[in-house]
């Protein structure tokens, strides 16, 4: 069985700081994808970024990046430069190669603010 | 912006009524997902079908009927549903290749709103 743990229900961040949201996981696949979904109000789930279980280097896109520490079985996310329109939910999410859907965390509500 | 488009985004029905959601992606992927939220919790996989074909059910209660018409539709049908049924209902897309990579991404589209009366 997967499961994914975020311990931050939430979370503040002034505008333009830094912030990390914690991940952990736990499988017995080894062979998975970690992804990261954003959640703002108006219920869209967005997809922001993805690292594979093999992947040699950690995952950047944009102002997204995932610090995984695969020993650890840690994703963490880290949104560089926070912005107002940052401020939303944010889910951790686990797929192993064996299954076909998600595992999601329970999610860290973030807010920016100004 | 988001490629699954879900309607209606707002949706209010009574007990005794028929509606249905629909959900069209435009990514040529194969699989489709159908997802119930509800407020402050992650989402809840309800259906997957996988090249037109259900694939996973997970034990939806049967007032929730999907059908698949083609690979980019994706319909969901209610019927004398319960007051516990308002949710958000996400609708979702991948391919459906197994191993684990970047192509596999679920990508989801921006939700229904339900409320049942």
């Amino acid at each position: 069985a997967q499961k994914i743990t975020q311990t931050q229900p939430g979370m503040f961040v002034q505008e333009k700081e830094a912030v990390t949201l914690d991940c952990t996981y736990d499988t017995s696949d080894p062979s998975y994808g970690l992804f990261w979904y954003k959640q703002p109000s108006s219920g869209e789930m967005i997809f922001l970024i993805y690292q594979g279980s093999y992947d040699q280097q950690n995952a950047t896109e944009g102002r997204y990046s995932l610090n995984f520490q695969k020993a650890r079985k840690s994703a963490n996310l880290v949104i560089s430069a926070s912005q107002l329109g940052d401020s939303a939910m944010y889910f951790c999410a686990m797929r192993p190669s064996s299954a076909r859907q998600l595992t999601f965390g329970s999610g860290t509500q973030l807010t920016v603010l100004p | 912006d988001t490629e699954v488009t879900q309607t209606p985004k707002h949706l209010v029905m009574g007990m005794t009524n028929k509606k249905s959601l629909k959900c069209e992606q435009h990514m040529g992927h194969r699989a489709m997902y159908w997802y119930k939220q509800k407020a402050k919790k992650p989402p809840e996989l309800m259906f997957v079908y996988s090249y037109e074909k259900l694939s996973i059910n997970e034990s939806v209660p049967s007032r929730f009927s999907p059908e698949c018409p083609n690979s980019s539709l994706l319909n969901l049908h209610l019927h004398a549903l319960q007051p516990e049924d308002s949710a958000l209902y996400l609708c979702a897309s991948s391919q459906p290749r197994e191993a684990a990579s970047a192509g596999n991404t679920i990508y989801f589209g921006e939700g229904s709103w339900l409320t049942v009366v």
